[in-house]
């Protein structure tokens, strides 16, 4: 079946690095996504992967895939204010309709 | 913006009525998608086309929803005879090949 499982809340420390972690089922997943999303806003894509590599550094983001364990985590380096948000991550299930299945989402809120 | 585009940000409506939702994609991708995203949970997929044929619809689609996009364009979602489950927030989401997927800011629908 297609399950993507990320726990519901993290708080963190301003200039902390956050850490968000989140786990699939779908061993056929061939791209994993983390989104975020802002209050009454929609969904920004803040970095994918490829099911083929273990690491994506793209500035204070970094995101690690361990793909025997499905299991996928975003490190927030630095963590500001402005990250405060809720953060998807998603799964692309190969199909005819190529559909992203989602995450319930991890609200970030940071400490000052 | 080139964004994704959809209209209206709001809208409410008495339980019973039709409503009609557009999206307008980012103008050189093929793959358009609706998803409907309820309070604390992530999107779920609701349907997409390829073009101007849908070729693929969720369970979650009931007969009272029938979306089109009768150019490969734009599309439209129109939701029949609205029930207070309907309250949600519907998203749009476009893309080209393997890509990832973009989306907009989405209509929030709230049945009165």
């Amino acid at each position: 079946g297609e399950d993507v499982e990320q726990s519901l809340f993290l708080s963190v420390r301003e200039g902390d690095s956050s850490v968000i972690n989140c786990t699939y089922t779908d061993s056929s997943s061939t791209y994993l996504y983390w989104y975020k999303q802002e209050p009454g806003a929609g969904l920004q894509l803040l970095t994918y992967i490829f099911s083929n590599m273990d690491m994506k550094q793209d500035q204070r983001l970094t995101v690690l895939l361990n793909k025997k364990d499905k299991h996928l985590s975003l490190r927030i380096a630095d963590t500001q204010t402005g990250d405060s948000a809720i953060y998807f991550c998603a799964e692309k299930v190969e199909s005819s309709a190529s559909k992203i299945i989602f995450g319930s989402g991890t609200r970030l809120s940071i400490r000052p | 913006d080139t964004g994704v585009s959809q209209d209206p940000r709001h809208k409410i409506t008495k339980r019973g009525q039709n409503v009609t939702f557009r999206c307008d994609p980012i103008s050189e991708h093929n793959r358009l998608y609706w998803y409907r995203q309820t309070l604390g949970q992530g999107p779920e997929f609701l349907t997409y086309f390829q073009n101007e044929a849908q070729l693929e619809k969720s369970r979650l689609l009931s007969d009272r929803f029938s979306a089109e996009r009768p150019k490969g364009s734009f599309s439209t979602l129109e939701i029949q005879r609205t029930e207070q489950g309907d309250s949600a927030m519907y998203l749009c989401a476009s893309t080209r090949g393997d890509q990832p997927q973009h989306f907009g800011d989405g209509t929030r629908l709230s049945i009165l």
